[in-house]
């Protein structure tokens, strides 16, 4: 089974980083192009991030531009995105999801960042 | 900007059919695959329709979507609505090789 397992969320001061990883079981993780979504509290789906198979590849939202970066270990069949200079309004639950075509075919769980002085 | 509008609310009954809309603010809604996702209370969302009218293995017949060029509209639609459907819906699609571009959400009210 496609398993996508987000971890490093957490509670950080404006203007600090975080690293948040995803780990990924259950398909060939090097063939695919994998997303980052995120979900302010309350409020709807926005995508965020998005990296190709071999990791040469990496397209952001304008709101985090300059600010996010994204990688992937193959070995570890692992996507990580490295988030600094945070914002208050960075605030969300942060998706990792997979995709095969048009948008997300499988999600994980979602891991909160909440970012508060 | 290329965006996705669905409306903030729908109500319905169990056992009725009801069907949310999800209109392209430009270009043709008929140009690029539609993707549907379905979010319930405190969980993750997950996939109910991809490239306009399929489904993923495991979902009901129920659900099924739709495309409408004169409307520019994407439409999911849920027959036989069950309690456990109450969720949020997303709509889903992109311009080209730009990125993903959600709709606002339609809370869906099952009672």
């Amino acid at each position: 089974d496609v398993q996508l397992v987000e971890s490093g969320g957490g509670l950080v001061q404006p203007g600090g980083s975080l690293r948040l990883s995803c780990e990924t079981s259950g398909f060939t993780f090097s063939s695919y192009w994998m997303h980052w979504v995120r979900q302010a509290p309350g409020k709807g789906l926005v995508w965020v991030a998005r990296i190709n198979p071999d990791g040469s590849v990496t397209h952001f939202a304008d709101s985090v531009k300059g600010r996010f970066s994204l990688s992937r270990d193959d070995a570890k069949k692992t996507l990580y995105l490295r988030m600094a200079s945070l914002r208050v309004e960075d605030t969300a639950v942060y998706y990792c999801t997979r995709t095969s075509g048009a948008g997300p075919d499988f999600w994980g769980q979602g891991t909160l960042v909440t970012v508060s002085s | 900007n290329f965006m996705l509008s669905q409306p903030p609310s729908l109500s319905e009954s169990p056992g009725k059919t009801v069907t949310i809309s999800c209109t392209a603010s430009s270009g043709s809604i008929a140009s690029n695959y539609v993707q549907w996702y379905q979010q319930r209370p405190g969980s993750a969302p997950t996939t109910l329709i991809y490239e306009d009218n399929q489904k993923p293995s495991g979902v009901p017949d129920r659900f099924s979507g739709s495309i409408d060029s004169s409307s520019n509209s994407a439409f999911l639609t849920i027959s036989g609505l069950k309690t456990e459907d109450e969720a949020d819906y997303y709509c889903q699609s992109f311009v080209g090789s730009n990125p993903w571009v959600f709709g606002g959400g339609t809370r869906l009210n099952v009672l």
